[in-house]
């Protein structure tokens, strides 16, 4: 069984600063897609940024950036130009192939608190 | 606009009760899951459904059923089995076809269920 660990349960950074998110997952499988999504205090899944296993460039969305280390099982966010809007929990998902169900395995989440 | 729509927003549930939980998507997806999360922790899998009339166990289904009778919806029933229904229930939907692996699965708004 696949397991997702997110070592910090809660982070503070001050606006327009950077914040790294770790995320460690355990899995024996080669074939895999992993996420982070956002849940704001309206209990919104919120997608952020994805990343397949084959691809050896890190994903990229806007202000959110992935360092995706296939042999160390590690995926961290990083958020920069932190907004007060970026408030919410972070959680990493580790999801198995079509032929797996399309499962997803959550961590238990990192609180991230922007300051003004 | 398409989207997945869960029902009611919040529900209280009087001992040896059974109660459903709807989930409704029209976005044409595939598989559809239920997700139970409790207060300040990661999602857990219930149940899943890759296509109708069929569906398969997640890693807490005891005390829950479903059924899959059409591919728009996926109904989650909490039974008096369920000694502990208090949770934030979400409902999750992924397009499949075409390999679809690296799609991820889109939420509805989610379920708050509580004991009276």
């Amino acid at each position: 069984a696949q397991t997702v660990t997110q070592s910090q349960p809660e982070m503070s950074v001050q606006e327009a600063e950077t914040v790294t998110l770790s995320c460690t997952y355990d899995t024996s499988e080669n074939n895999y897609y992993l996420f982070w999504y956002k849940q704001p205090p309206s209990r919104q899944m919120i997608l952020v940024i994805r990343q397949e296993a084959y691809k050896q460039q890190n994903a990229t969305e806007n202000r959110f950036s992935v360092n995706f280390q296939k042999a160390a099982k590690s995926f961290s966010l990083k958020i920069s130009d932190s907004q007060l809007g970026d408030t919410a929990m972070y959680f990493c998902a580790f999801m198995k192939t079509k032929a797996a169900g399309n499962k997803l395995t959550f961590g238990g989440g990192t609180r991230v608190l922007v300051k003004p | 606009d398409g989207g997945i729509t869960q029902s009611p927003k919040y529900l209280f549930r009087k001992e040896g009760q059974n109660v459903t939980l709807s989930c409704e998507q029209n976005l044409n997806h595939d598989a559809m899951y239920w997700y139970r999360q409790d207060p300040g922790q990661g999602l857990r899998l219930i149940y899943y459904s890759q296509i109708v009339n069929d569906f398969q166990k997640g890693d807490i289904a005891e005390g829950y059923s479903v059924s899959r009778e059409k591919k728009e919806s996926f109904p989650l029933t909490v039974t008096s089995a369920q000694k502990n229904p208090t949770a934030f229930y979400l409902c999750a939907s992924i397009l499949t076809g075409g390999g679809g692996g690296n799609q991820p699965q889109h939420f509805g708004d989610g379920t708050r269920l509580s004991i009276l």
